[in-house]
């Protein structure tokens, strides 16, 4: 079993819908980061908490300690944000170490 | 502002060629510095950190190895590459102390034949 795994694996979705998606880890954590990967390859850093909800534009970024689980929601979704969704966590007491899910695909339809 | 550069963008190599990847950050001094790989339908690896000059950790075994000769330079080598060694590699930095968020370059596409 993963460490951190993520669902959907794969969204699809109309231009203005509202987007879940879900990051569950079975490690004690010090940090979990939500990351954008985009169809070209590179990779943004949208989120690193540790507790509560953090937001940035239409992105939410939400995570429960104690349920060791964390929500990434878009609102007001466009087709501009079709990528890879990666959750990623700094666990077993490491600053450096990150243990990725595999991602979601999102596919935001005009 | 800091910046990372990573070189090549895709890569193309015969089976038993070497490789050699480079990666530099700029506008920040003593980063951490990182190679990820991503195999298709996978996620991401980490292969080497750096917290210093010379200063290399391996994660996991395998056919390649990092140097990092300077402060805000970080190569990935082969000696003979391997069809297994194809993916995705991500070079990444970020500042040392604490939980700090992962700056990615934009990766190279390499592909072993």
């Amino acid at each position: 079993k993963n460490e951190v795994e993520q669902s959907p694996q794969n969204l699809t979705a109309q231009e203005g819908e509202f987007i879940t998606i879900n990051c569950s880890y079975s490690v004690g954590i010090s940090a979990l980061h939500w990351l954008q990967q985009h169809p070209g390859g590179g990779i943004v850093s949208l989120f690193m908490l540790s507790s509560g909800k953090k937001k940035h534009g239409r992105l939410i970024a939400t995570i429960n300690i104690q349920e060791k689980h964390s929500s990434l929601h878009i609102t007001a979704s466009h087709p501009r944000d079709s990528a890879v969704y990666i959750c990623a966590v700094n666990s077993g007491g490491s600053n450096y170490k990150l243990t990725f899910g595999k991602g979601t695909l999102l596919t935001v339809n005009p | 502002s800091q910046t990372i550069h990573q070189w090549p963008a895709t890569l193309v190599q015969p089976v038993g060629s070497p490789l050699s990847l480079e990666c530099t950050v700029e506008g920040t001094s003593n980063p951490n510095l990182y190679w990820y790989r991503q195999a298709a339908g996978r996620g991401l690896q980490l292969l080497f950190y750096s917290v210093g000059i010379g200063q290399i950790s391996s994660e996991v075994p395998q056919n390649l190895s990092a140097s990092r000769p300077q402060d805000r330079q970080f190569i990935l080598s082969s000696k003979k590459l391997l069809l297994s060694d194809s993916g995705f590699y991500l070079c990444a930095w970020s500042f040392g102390l604490g939980n700090q968020p992962q700056h990615f370059g934009d990766g190279t596409r390499l592909s072993i034949l």
